[in-house]
């Protein structure tokens, strides 16, 4: 069964540096999603893309992240200048039209 | 937009005890309604799904969530749980027009011997 892969599966960086997380959705999958969840606590939506171009995004999502769809396969969430409290677990999702979500296993960044 | 509360944050049970997660939504238009489980240290899985159709639906290891419209309620139960359950578990909703999912806190599920 096709996943999405999630790459790295833990990202360790210093508070101010940037910070690329990778994702690759599946592959026939038209919607994308980033997801975060601080430790402990609820999943929280960050923002939604679809058709190269954000669909929505959360109070969460400021100038501070970007998300970009570079070529056919990658899906990646860029932090510019990262801070103690973006430490958490990010999750990329996709769907097709009228199907749930599907996640990666997360990336676990721990900023320090 | 639509939300989602899930009453209970832990729910302590003892192995083949039933047990019952609460979930709530709120939402102005029609709904998709869905259950992840997040084991230890793992990523989100998909349990069950409510799209139409039956009210009633069923997972493959004996979990089932019943939509009730007029109650807006999505409650996960099963009548026997493991030590495997162990787990938390998340419901969720998305609104049909965008399909843009929100979760709820999630419930922590601990079964103990």
């Amino acid at each position: 069964e096709p996943e999405v892969t999630q790459t790295p599966s833990h990202q360790v960086t210093q508070m101010g540096q940037e910070v690329i997380l990778r994702c690759v959705p599946i592959s026939n999958h038209l919607y994308f999603y980033w997801y975060r969840q601080i430790l402990g606590q609820k999943v929280e939506f960050l923002v939604s893309f679809y058709n190269n171009e954000i669909s929505e995004k959360s109070e969460i999502f400021d100038d501070q992240f970007s998300v970009e769809r570079p070529d056919g396969s990658n899906f990646t969430l860029k932090i510019r200048s990262t801070k103690l409290e973006d430490s958490a677990m990010y999750f990329c999702a996709s769907r097709t039209v009228n199907s749930p979500l599907h996640f990666g296993n997360g990336t676990r960044l721990t900023v320090t | 937009a639509q939300s989602v509360t899930q009453l209970d944050s832990q729910v302590p049970v003892f192995e083949e005890a039933p047990v019952e997660l609460r979930c709530n939504y709120s939402s102005s238009v029609s709904v998709y309604l869905f259950w992840y489980v997040q084991y230890p240290n793992q990523g989100l899985q998909l349990l069950l799904k409510y799209l139409s159709g039956s009210t009633l639906v069923e997972s493959i290891n004996g979990f089932e969530a019943e939509f009730n419209k007029s109650q807006t309620s999505f409650h996960l139960r099963k009548p026997s749980v493991h030590i495997s359950d162990t787990a938390e578990y998340f419901c969720a909703v998305s609104e049909r027009y965008n399909n843009d999912m929100r979760f709820g806190a999630g419930t922590r599920l601990t079964v103990k011997p």
